[in-house]
């Protein structure tokens, strides 16, 4: 059974970046899609960006465009998240999920990443 | 800036059964993409409940089910039980965003 697991938690100052990894273990990695989701403190869940490491594709949501970038290296079954200018409303936990085949639905999840921003 | 709205908090008393509504646009539920329910224990990930709509993955209990129509999709526990106390939400695609997956703005379910 594949699992994800996730680099540890972050402390960034604003106008910084954070990279945060999420590793693929138990199973195929390269064709399914990893996505980033993240969730700032009690609030709900929102979609950053994708890739499909087999193609090196990614997209992101347009909110993100232009300050994430989403890489995945097959070699060691990880995928990454950069988010750059961060500012103290990215503080939140990062999760990365794979995608079931062709539904789009998320059913495998790492265990999230707390990056907090604070001078 | 969720584009799925659902209510910000349902309860129920053990045994009971409560509906958790989804209601989206012509851009996403609306346009045929599937819905797909997730539970979210404090502390933890979000959990795959329910997926393409209506398919429960192996190990989640039948008492959970989905359905969709139109713009809008519903998640129903049956027989309420103490566990269940999570958030949940729904999710789809939406086609007018840049291509992206959008989320619902979540639901507080409380067994009384």
């Amino acid at each position: 059974q594949v699992q994800l697991v996730q680099s540890g938690a972050e402390v960034k100052k604003p106008g910084s970046s954070v990279k945060v990894s999420c590793k693929a273990s138990g199973g195929t990695f390269s064709s399914y899609a990893i996505s980033w989701v993240r969730q700032a403190p009690g609030q709900g869940l929102e979609w950053m960006g994708r890739i499909i490491p087999i193609l090196g594709i990614a997209n992101y949501a347009q909110k993100f465009q232009g300050r994430v970038t989403i890489t995945a290296d097959k070699s060691t079954s990880t995928a990454y998240m950069e988010l750059s200018s961060l500012r103290s409303e990215d503080t939140a936990v990062y999760y990365c999920a794979r995608a079931a085949g062709t539904t789009g639905a998320f059913d495998i999840w790492g265990q999230g990443t707390m990056v907090t921003v604070s001078s | 800036q969720s584009v799925l709205t659902q209510p910000p908090s349902v309860s129920g008393a053990p045994g009971q059964r409560v509906t958790i509504s989804c209601t989206g646009s012509s851009s996403n539920i609306g346009a045929g993409y599937d819905v797909h329910w997730y539970q979210q224990l404090p502390g933890t990930a979000p959990k795959l409940l329910i997926y393409g709509n209506s398919n429960r993955p192996s190990g989640v209990p039948d008492r959970f089910s989905g359905s969709k129509s139109g713009t809008s999709a519903s998640l129903a526990i049956t027989g309420l039980q103490a566990e269940d106390e999570a958030d949940y939400y729904c999710q789809s695609y939406d086609s007018s965003l840049s291509a992206s997956y959008v989320f619902g703005t979540g639901t507080k379910v409380t067994v009384l």
